[in-house]
């Protein structure tokens, strides 16, 4: 099944530091949404982008659905333990009341102390 | 909380045998979609019911199949399982249509195939 390109594949960073992760794909979606699933829960939505261009912050975290409506980037900044997890990308399509999500492949992060 | 509850949290089955998962969604929400999530797949939609209807199918086998009831919970069925389907099944729920399609995950069925 198709899966979004998402980068980096994992990040080994130190607390305190920033951290950007990115999403691309071939195909445009109406909305792009960011999730983070820590281990053996289901992914939790961060944020939700609907607009070209649009740039979105919830507390420590910012992102952007792209111009063109194939990317989009995340960005945590100051990093602190908890951010550990897996970070998803996702595209919705929507036509009516039917709805779909594509994920991205996913970027692990691993903060240290 | 999301608000999703699935059941069983885990299930050991023998292949070849039939399953079935469970999933009631948000209070309120008429959508309730189904992912599979594997190491080599990653997330993949399966399938959406809204308000009882089937509305959009994803990769989803023919061995496998999903209803939604009339109180809007929702059954995933699986089939003459395979090794390969051993997996995390993902229950998600939206409030459907003008209302917003965010979609909201359960805690997951893992599924193990011996």
């Amino acid at each position: 099944g198709q899966q979004l390109n998402q980068s980096p594949q994992s990040m080994f960073i130190q607390e305190g530091e920033d951290v950007s992760m990115n999403c691309t794909s071939s195909s445009i979606f109406n909305t792009w949404l960011w999730y983070k699933q820590d281990p053996g829960e289901g992914p939790v939505l961060l944020i939700a982008l609907y607009k070209a261009g649009e740039l979105t912050s919830n507390g420590r975290l910012t992102a952007q659905f792209g111009i063109t409506r194939k990317d989009s980037f995340l960005n945590i900044s100051a990093s602190i333990p908890s951010d550990v997890g897996i970070y998803f990308c996702a595209g919705q399509t929507r036509t009516g009341t039917a709805s779909k999500l594509t994920f991205g492949t996913g970027t692990r992060l691993q903060v240290t102390l | 909380d999301s608000g999703v509850t699935q059941t069983p949290k885990h299930l050991i089955t023998a292949t070849g045998q039939r399953v079935t998962l469970r999933c009631s969604p948000r209070s309120g929400d008429l959508s309730v979609y189904w992912y599979q999530q594997s190491l080599d797949q990653g997330l993949q939609f399966l399938i959406q019911y809204y308000n009882g209807e089937e509305r959009a199918k994803g990769n989803i086998l023919e061995r496998f199949s999903a209803q939604q009831f009339p109180d809007l919970h929702s059954e995933l069925n699986l089939s003459s399982l395979e090794l390969g389907d051993s997996a995390l099944y993902f229950c998600a729920s939206s409030a459907g249509g003008l209302q917003g399609e965010t979609q909201y995950f359960g805690p997951g069925t893992r599924l193990l195939v011996l």
